[in-house]
């Protein structure tokens, strides 16, 4: 069974730039969680999609959104880039909403460099 | 009243000996406490998950204890091995709709060959 898989692996972009990272859960899991992990903040919260709607999401800008589609693949985007948007972009999808017996699994993530 | 707290932010573990990392919370709605570990250039991966019915889980090398009442729990590592190397983070949930995971902040293990 393959794993949830994100692209591109690595990305550079300039401030002011905007930039789409996707990702495609594992086979059948229906949600799809994004994260943020940076070395100072640790990992956090972006938002969560389940059947092509946001389910939850973190306290981030509007500059950050995301979007579900009907394979349960999603995008996120993040527009006017700022040099704090440098991270590791992790996402992580389960058969229902994240939590409890709902177990998490993560991709491998996407670098994101701004310069 | 979100936040987990997580100690140390690194340990240094000699082949064979115990890694024990700590964490702490306040928001007692919280009932699932995983804990996740991450290699270099990977996503987190789960280890081993408890929820406060039950004092101790153990799998394998890794055992969760958690205490209700301190609102503490920690992860053991027996005999700790240099492919235990990683950073391992606890986490808490409130699987209700609306609610989110919160991560601690990570603890470097390092195990001495």
């Amino acid at each position: 069974k393959a794993g949830v898989t994100q692209t591109p692996r690595y990305l550079i972009k300039t401030r002011g730039q905007q930039v789409t990272l996707s990702c495609s859960p594992i086979s059948g899991h229906r949600s799809v969680s994004w994260y943020q992990q940076t070395p100072g903040q640790g990992l956090q919260f972006l938002f969560e999609y389940f059947s092509e709607t946001q389910r939850n999401k973190g306290n981030f800008p509007g500059r950050f959104s995301g979007r579900q589609f009907s394979n349960s693949r999603s995008e996120m985007n993040v527009s006017t880039l700022e040099l704090g948007d440098s991270a590791l972009y992790l996402c992580a999808s389960s058969r229902g909403l994240a939590g409890g017996s709902n177990e998490q699994f993560f991709g491998p993530g996407t670098r994101l460099t701004v310069l | 009243q979100q936040q987990v707290k997580q100690s140390p932010q690194s340990l240094i573990v000699q082949k064979g000996g115990i890694s024990i990392i700590n964490c702490a919370y306040e928001n007692t709605a919280f009932d699932y406490f995983p804990w996740y570990q991450q290699f270099p250039g990977k996503g987190p991966a789960l280890l081993i998950a408890i929820r406060p019915d039950v004092s101790e889980k153990k799998e394998g090398r890794f055992t969760i204890s958690f205490n209700k009442s301190a609102k503490q729990f920690s992860l053991h590592i027996m005999d700790s091995q240099p492919g235990d190397s990683a950073t391992y983070f606890c986490a808490a949930n409130v699987p209700v709709y609306g609610q989110n995971f919160v991560f601690g902040p990570g603890t470097r293990l390092s195990v001495l060959p």
